[in-house]
């Protein structure tokens, strides 16, 4: 069965940094593109950025560019997501998600259970 | 990027109605169109992909079609535990961009 457990959101300051983990199992991790997908409370799903396999593909979203860093670990199965510069806009639940199927770009197959970021003084 | 736009934004119909949801993207994607049930608290979980394509252990209540840009998830029998946030995403390319969500509650 595959299972993913994300761990390390918080209460951060405006400008502080985080960052995110997600353990999987049940499956072959090098074998599947990563997500991140998150949703502002009382808001939409929105895409934030994935990483391929292998890590030769990485994509991030407008909103997060330049702020996040998504990386795995093969070995240990695990992803994860470095926030940095956090604003009060990135406040959210943070889903771990695997893609459906072998494509790099693909629907989100399988969910965390998400772990909650808040940005706030 | 590309755009997806979906209506309603909510709906409230009767159990057993027919339920049609629309998302429309702003250039053409092929089939690479996915939509997903998210239940008040839950977390999202995926209906249908490649258009109309259904996900493993999903009721054939559900069904997803496609014309052009315009893509369409149909609940033919609405039931109580339907009562959820739909959502399309796109995947032909990056980013993979949700559309703003379909709110269905019973009337």
């Amino acid at each position: 069965e595959v299972q993913l457990v994300e761990s390390g959101g918080g209460l951060v300051k405006p400008g502080g940094s985080l960052r995110l983990s997600c353990a999987a199992s049940g499956f072959t991790f090098s074998g599947y593109t990563m997500n991140w997908v998150r949703q502002a409370p009382g808001k939409g799903l929105e895409w934030v950025s994935h990483i391929s396999g292998d890590s030769r593909y990485i994509y991030y979203a407008d909103s997060v560019k330049g702020r996040f860093t998504i990386s795995r670990d093969n070995a240990k199965n695990s992803l994860y997501l470095q926030m940095n510069s956090l604003r009060a806009e990135d406040t959210a639940v943070y889903y771990c998600t695997r893609a459906l199927g072998t494509l790099v770009v693909a629907p989100q197959g399988n969910w965390g259970q998400g772990t909650l970021v808040t940005v706030s003084s | 990027d590309i755009q997806m736009t979906q209506s309603p934004s909510s709906l409230s119909a009767s159990v057993g109605d027919s339920v049609t949801i629309t998302c429309r993207a702003s250039q053409v994607i092929s089939n690479y169109l996915a939509w997903y049930q998210q239940k008040p608290g839950k977390v999202p979980k995926l209906l249908i992909f490649a258009a109309s394509t259904l996900q493993s252990g999903v009721s054939s209540r559900f069904s997803g079609s496609a014309s052009g840009t315009d893509f369409t998830l149909t609940i033919s029998s609405l039931q109580p535990e339907d009562v959820a946030t739909y959502y399309c995403q796109k995947y032909n390319s990056a980013p993979p961009t949700f559309g703003g969500g379909t709110k269905v509650e019973i009337k």
